[in-house]
């Protein structure tokens, strides 16, 4: 069965860092595009990072120089590095792969990502 | 900065249909932004319902279309159910590798 299966979040600080991951079952990580989307409470999607199969990499800009994307192909996991974290960084976290026709495909249940002092 | 816009809120009558509609601040929406939708309830992942504008995914049924309606992509939903009560969310895949989502148009079916 394909799925995508997301790390505990956590409570962080502001400024402070966390990683979190998504381990992928079922298709293989580095031969797809991957991508995180986030979700702030009562808010809508916002879509936050993409790691292609050839392993380029983009950033919304309101996390841009913050957040970095990357994969373990070893261990068929996306993660997202997410350092200086900011009040506004709180939200459900989901990671999603993303098909060759840009679009995703299939979602897991999401991490919940709290930023608070 | 590139806003992809959306209704807010949209309300439709059981059986009815309903158009929702996702435009750029700036521009027009084309196939070559691979539009694609995804409905969402509280507390619960996105579903995939439509793709590369007008291709439903695998269990979406039918009553779900897509298209470009003018210069948006637009979906379209014929028959709406109560349980169709749900976010909808449009998302265009920007050329320089960025993807981009509307706001969001919050359906209410009464």
């Amino acid at each position: 069965e394909v799925q995508l299966v997301e790390t505990e979040g956590g409570l962080i600080q502001p400024g402070g860092s966390l990683r979190i991951s998504c381990a992928a079952s079922g298709f293989t990580v580095s031969t797809n595009d991957m991508s995180w989307v986030r979700q702030a409470p009562g808010l809508g999607l916002e879509w936050v990072s993409v790691i292609y199969s050839g392993g380029a990499t983009f950033y919304a800009d309101s996390v841009k120089g913050r957040f970095t994307i990357s994969r373990d192909n070893s261990k068929n996991t996306l993660y997202l590095q997410m350092n200086s974290l900011r009040v506004e960084d709180t939200a459900v976290y989901y990671c999603a792969r993303a098909t060759k026709v840009h679009y995703m495909d299939v979602w897991g249940k999401g991490t919940t990502v709290t930023v608070s002092s | 900065q590139t806003v992809v816009t959306q209704e807010p809120s949209f309300s439709v009558s059981p059986g009815g249909t309903v158009t929702l509609t996702c435009g750029l601040s700036s521009g027009s929406v084309s196939t070559s932004y691979y539009p694609s939708w995804y409905q969402q309830t509280p507390g619960q992942a996105p579903r995939t319902l439509i793709y590369s504008t007008d291709t439903r995914s695998s269990g979406v049924p039918d009553r779900f279309s897509g298209s470009i309606f003018g210069n948006k992509a637009a979906l379209t939903i014929t028959g709406a159910q109560a349980d169709d009560e749900s976010a909808y969310y449009c998302v265009l895949y920007m050329r320089s590798g960025i993807w981009v989502f509307g706001g969001g148009t919050k359906l209410t079916v009464l």
